[in-house]
């Protein structure tokens, strides 16, 4: 079975500056994905970027990017320039198949940032 | 194009009723996922529908819970004889029927909030 291991409860930061959000995971499967999710307190559930294991480059989506240390199994959030609305819990998840080539996510605890004015 | 509907927003039962929950799912999706989030946790699946088809139900409980996806129509979650502990929010996501051959992103509707009094 896989498992997402978000190890930061909380996290507090200043605005404007960069946070990095911990998540490691563990498969056994050659072939994965990764994804980060932001919750915001509306509840709604934001698809925010996703890492394929057989990605050549880091994933990036604005001011958004994936550390992706394969060897390391991490695959952490990195925010860059953090603004007031990035307030939010934050959720990684890996994909894991079922069958007819469906794949459901298992999340991890999830971290909640607060981002101080 | 609409997101993935779900409804009601809020819902709230006493212990023993039942409650229905529905997903419409992204226009052109036919595949629907059902999570469940406990408070101050993650996601956790539940079940995995096509049209007509219960595809995984590992997740499911196996006394109380239901779920289907009808020819027609929304996908409807339905627990019967609710207890305390079924209160949660019930998020429903919907994937392409070819998945995103980059992401096989699921996107999430803005979920159901159940409360059992």
């Amino acid at each position: 079975a896989q498992k997402i291991t978000q190890t930061q409860p909380g996290m507090f930061v200043q605005e404007k500056e960069a946070v990095t959000l911990d998540c490691t995971y563990d498969t056994s499967d050659p072939s994965y994905g990764l994804f980060w999710y932001k919750q915001p307190s509306s509840g709604e559930m934001i698809f925010l970027i996703y890492q394929g294991s057989y990605d050549q480059q880091n994933a990036t989506e604005g001011r958004y990017s994936l550390n992706f240390q394969k060897a390391r199994k991490s695959a952490n959030l990195v925010i860059s320039a953090s603004q007031l609305g990035d307030s939010a819990m934050y959720f990684c998840a890996m994909r894991e198949p079922i069958i007819q080539g469906a794949q459901k996510l298992v999340f991890g605890q999830g971290t909640r940032l607060t981002i101080n004015p | 194009n609409a997101g993935v509907m779900q409804n009601p927003r809020h819902l709230v039962r006493r212990r023993g009723q039942e409650a229905r929950l529905r997903c419409s799912p992204m226009k052109g999706h036919s595949h629907v996922y059902w999570y469940r989030q406990l408070p101050e946790e993650g996601l956790k699946f539940m079940v995995y529908l096509q049209k007509e088809n219960i595809i995984d139900e590992s997740g499911m409980p196996k006394e109380r819970f239901s779920a289907e996806f009808p020819k027609e129509g929304p996908s409807i979650l339905r627990i019967q004889q609710v207890v305390r502990g079924d209160s949660a929010a019930y998020f429903c996501a919907s994937s392409p029927i070819e998945g995103d051959r980059s992401t096989d992103t699921q996107y999430f509707g803005p979920g159901t909030r159940l409360t059992v009094l």
